[in-house]
């Protein structure tokens, strides 16, 4: 069975960093590429970014270049999200989810992680 | 860089047909995916490509593509139908993959 386990929800101040995981299992992790999504209260999915954790090609979507970093640790099968400073406007929840490159479609998704930035 | 537009908000009648809609310019390259969200719950694959449909869900979701504009098909709407709607797709922009804002399904 194909899964994708999020870390738990955090609470952060404005300014501080964060790393957030997703831990593939099923599948073949490091041939297929990991998308993530992000979702802020209330709004649609956005498309933020892709890595390949065979050889951690990564792929930014414009608007979240140089605001996130993403990463993968293919000996522990895992993806990470990352951001060096949070501001109150990164209050989502993000996903993961297992993403075929050349159609787009996003076919397991993790349970989602919620990011709260908040004085 | 491209976008993808669906209607806000859409409603059915218990038992009765739906189709829901998203429009865009990258749809002319590339086939629409479609997604179900639940309150509190992550995204769920229903529908993509041509005609795909994962595995467990129900064959009353059908998908059609054609132009500019993709169509998401519920035949015989389910009171567990009611959810948000998310169509995306690949694109030749920047943005290697847009999502359209999402179609928020009440069955009455």
């Amino acid at each position: 069975e194909v899964q994708l386990v999020q870390s738990g929800a955090e609470v952060k101040k404005p300014g501080e960093s964060l790393k957030i995981s997703c831990k593939g299992s099923g599948y073949s992790f490091n041939t297929n590429w990991i998308g993530w999504v992000r979702q802020m209260p209330g709004k649609g999915l956005e498309w933020m970014g892709i890595i390949y954790p065979g050889d951690s090609d990564t792929r930014y979507s414009p608007s979240f270049l140089g605001q996130v970093t993403i990463s993968a640790d293919k000996s522990i099968k895992t993806a990470y999200l990352q951001w060096s400073s949070l501001k109150a406007s990164d209050t989502a929840t993000y996903y993961c989810a297992r993403q075929e490159a050349l159609t787009g479609h996003l076919d397991y998704w993790g349970q989602g992680t919620l990011v709260t930035v908040s004085s | 860089s491209s976008e993808l537009t669906q209607d806000p908000a859409v409603s059915v009648a218990l038992g009765q047909t739906v189709v829901i809609t998203c429009r865009g310019d990258s749809l002319r390259d590339y086939y629409a995916c479609w997604y179900q969200q639940r309150p509190g719950q992550a995204p769920l694959l229903v529908f993509h490509g041509e005609n795909n449909r994962p595995s467990g869900i129900p064959d009353r979701f059908s998908g059609a593509n054609s132009g500019d504009t993709a169509t998401l098909t519920i035949t015989g709407a389910q009171a567990e139908d009611e959810a948000v709607y998310h169509c995306n797709s690949r694109d030749n922009g920047p943005n290697l993959v847009v999502f359209g804002a999402g179609t928020r399904l009440t069955v009455l």
